[in-house]
């Protein structure tokens, strides 16, 4: 079936470590986005890609780095410069290149701080 | 960033009832609208796109209203399974979507 896998479902992150949020899809989409939601409130963007190898930040880009060396993947990074990492992380994709296409979404991932 | 914005809710119904969600958005140029259905701790899904002539998808309508600049979302029959939040979606060129924070819905047997 086609679909967005994320990785993993649920990650705990210590103080000062940096980790990596895995995504991937196999619905051939060009377009790929990260997404966070804090509880009781809505998505925010954290970064785009429109296309491999090119990736635009969205409103919340600060302490996250992506990469998108292939198309059917869009890792998340969260840096230590990340001071309030915990959240709900959902990745999406879209058909083209033009972003009006409706977006499909992984199930997310949830991190915590120990 | 222009705003999508939403009653937050809850709203209360009962089984079989009709409700009824608005959406405002404050930029004329937006072009595509979107209702998606987020389950508490799940992803959101889109439930269905919103056209300019309007559209109906079983118990559910969508309209389009670009004077007013607002969407709506109809739910007839409400059922216990309708119970989630409702996010309303607009786009505004070839930029990303971008999402109301959500109106909770809550269907009571």
């Amino acid at each position: 079936d086609g679909g967005i896998t994320q990785s993993p479902k649920y990650l705990f992150r210590k103080e000062g470590q940096n980790v990596t949020l895995s995504c991937e899809q196999n619905l051939n989409h060009d377009a790929m986005y990260w997404y966070r939601q804090d509880p009781g409130q809505g998505l925010r963007l954290i970064y785009y890609s429109q296309i491999v190898n090119d990736f635009q930040k969205g409103d919340i880009a600060e302490g996250y780095s992506v990469s998108r060396e292939k198309k059917e993947s869009f890792p998340l990074t969260v840096t230590s410069a990340q001071k309030n990492p915990t959240a709900f992380y959902l990745c999406a994709s879209g058909t083209g290149t033009f972003m009006g296409q409706p977006q499909h979404f992984g199930d997310g991932t949830r991190l915590s701080i120990l | 960033r222009k705003e999508v914005e939403q009653d937050p809710g809850p709203f209360n119904v009962p089984e079989g009832a009709t409700v009824a969600f608005n959406c405002t958005y404050s930029n004329s140029a937006s072009q595509s609208f979107f209702w998606y259905r987020q389950d508490c701790r799940k992803e959101p899904k889109l439930l269905m796109s919103v056209y300019s002539s309007g559209n109906e998808d079983g118990r559910f309508t969508a309209q389009l209203n670009r004077a007013s600049q607002y969407i709506s979302l109809l739910i007839r029959d409400s059922k216990l399974s309708d119970s989630a939040t409702y996010l309303c979606v607009v786009n505004e060129g070839n930029t990303p979507l971008v999402f109301g924070k959500g109106t909770r819905l809550s269907v009571i047997a």
